[in-house]
């Protein structure tokens, strides 16, 4: 299967300030990468769909001001979350469309963000 | 009512056991199926994946849909301590809209 890798694995940080998550496939291109967010034993909930080359379409109640995807490469997607705050930390994971023009998607590995 | 339904468990089985995973779906639409299996902190993992209904075999693990009574399933034979882990089952209805997942299955395959 498509290899999807994520970076960093986790991330500590204080309130207020903005971290970045780099979402990249290894061994293929992906025009289409998705977003998901993770609480504890809850399931994967989408928040946008990165497009390379254009705007990030984002699921309803989710802040494109808070949240900044920029898909600016065929293999390489990043989530910004700008000014965290405590109730941002949760487990972030991305995904990319099946290379093969299949109905599924490959997921990274997460990326765990704490903030406190 | 959820798109997609999943009994979150957990389930617990002595190894060896012959493990049921299942998931209702209310979108007749829904045509391609899709079975994650995630392990603790890490992202998911594509397990098995179907197109209409019908079952797929690969291993010890078979997949089967019933698109009359919109009921997913997986089987796992021989389980194995390893495959414990949380199972998510996905459906979308093609066209590359947005998959749906269920909450997940926790499994604990006791040795």
């Amino acid at each position: 299967g498509a290899v999807v890798s994520q970076h960093p694995s986790w991330v500590i940080c204080k309130s207020g300030t903005s971290v970045k998550i780099e979402c990249r496939s290894l061994d293929f291109q992906a025009t289409t990468m998705f977003w998901y967010r993770q609480f504890p034993k809850q399931s994967l909930m989408l928040m946008a769909t990165s497009n390379e080359g254009s705007k990030a379409t984002y699921e309803q109640g989710v802040e494109k001001d808070k949240f900044l995807i920029n898909h600016a490469s065929l293999t390489l997607s990043t989530l910004t979350v700008t000014s965290a705050h405590p109730e941002d930390s949760s487990f972030y994971i991305c995904s990319a469309r099946d290379p093969g023009g299949a109905e599924t998607q490959y997921f990274g590995p997460g990326t765990r963000l704490l903030v406190l | 009512q959820k798109e997609v339904e999943q009994d979150p468990g957990p389930l617990s089985v002595p190894e060896g056991a012959i493990v049921s995973l299942n998931c209702t779906y209310s979108n007749s639409a829904f045509q391609y199926f899709m079975w994650y299996r995630q392990y603790s902190r890490k992202g998911p993992e594509l397990l098995m994946y179907t197109y209409s209904s019908g079952n797929k075999e690969d291993g010890r693990f078979t997949a089967q849909v019933d698109k009359s009574s919109k009921y997913i399933s997986l089987f796992i034979r021989d389980s194995q301590p390893s495959d414990s882990a949380t199972y998510l089952c996905a459906t979308n209805s093609g066209g590359y809209q947005k998959v749906t997942f269920g909450t997940g299955t926790k499994l604990q395959v006791i040795p």
